[in-house]
């Protein structure tokens, strides 16, 4: 156990659904982080919220839609998604947004596919 | 050229050997090191970091720093079969920003 919750563990969803991801962090952390891990590629980095602002979005479609209405608190917001991004979507949070030494404490991820 | 690269394996080591696991980044100006481990279908979990050229040891892990280089290494000594996962390296890179890059991770698998 990590200090970082997130649900659902599972979701399998079509592409015309929308759904949401949670993750709560217990952690007293300030920057909280959505990463997407698919086979074979690195963890990319999705969204950065310090202290419930977002201080990055490295370029990500806009059928994912962050939320961060406190500093303990993420939502991702899906919706129209495609077949390619079935992905494990991991919640990480540190203490504060990528300081040189921060280090990143991962939630149990969501195993999302989309048909 | 890829930020950050490990050789995805699988590495296969025997039961009691040393494990070594490489990782080369791009960066000269990368200031902070760390190393993951992430057991199938589970999340990443710190388990070394490093900020300084040399040594840094805790318990059977090792990680090694060579900045001139631009390569950092983990060791395990003494591996066990509950050492099997996948090994994420990461580096603190500078771009404007700071930046934590990933690289694919290595797949250990240690044989009884």
């Amino acid at each position: 156990e990590t200090g970082v919750t997130q649900t659902p563990r599972h979701l399998v969803m079509g592409m015309t659904n929308k759904k949401s991801l949670k993750c709560e962090q217990h952690l007293g952390h300030n920057a909280m982080y959505w990463y997407k891990q698919s086979a074979k590629k690195p963890l990319e980095l999705m969204f950065v919220y310090s202290l419930e602002e977002r201080v990055e979005n490295n370029s990500v479609p806009s059928r994912f839609s962050p939320e961060c209405p406190n500093s303990s608190h993420l939502f991702l917001h899906l919706h129209t998604l495609q077949p390619e991004d079935s992905a494990l979507y991991l919640c990480a949070s540190s203490r504060e947004s990528f300081g040189t030494n921060e280090k990143l404490f991962f939630g149990s991820g969501t195993q999302l596919s989309v048909l | 050229q890829k930020e950050v690269e490990q050789n995805s394996g699988p590495l296969s080591v025997p039961e009691g050997a040393i494990a070594s696991l490489n990782c080369t980044y791009s960066d000269r100006g990368s200031q902070s090191f760390f190393w993951y481990r992430q057991y199938s279908g589970k999340s990443p979990e710190l388990i070394m970091f490093i900020y300084s050229n040399g040594d840094k040891e805790d318990g059977r892990f090792t990680a090694q720093l060579n900045k001139a280089s631009q390569y950092v290494s983990l060791l395990i000594r003494d591996s066990q079969p509950s050492d099997s996962a996948t090994y994420l390296c990461a580096v603190n890179s500078n771009f404007g920003n700071e930046k934590l890059t990933f690289g694919t991770g290595t797949r250990l698998t240690i044989i009884p």
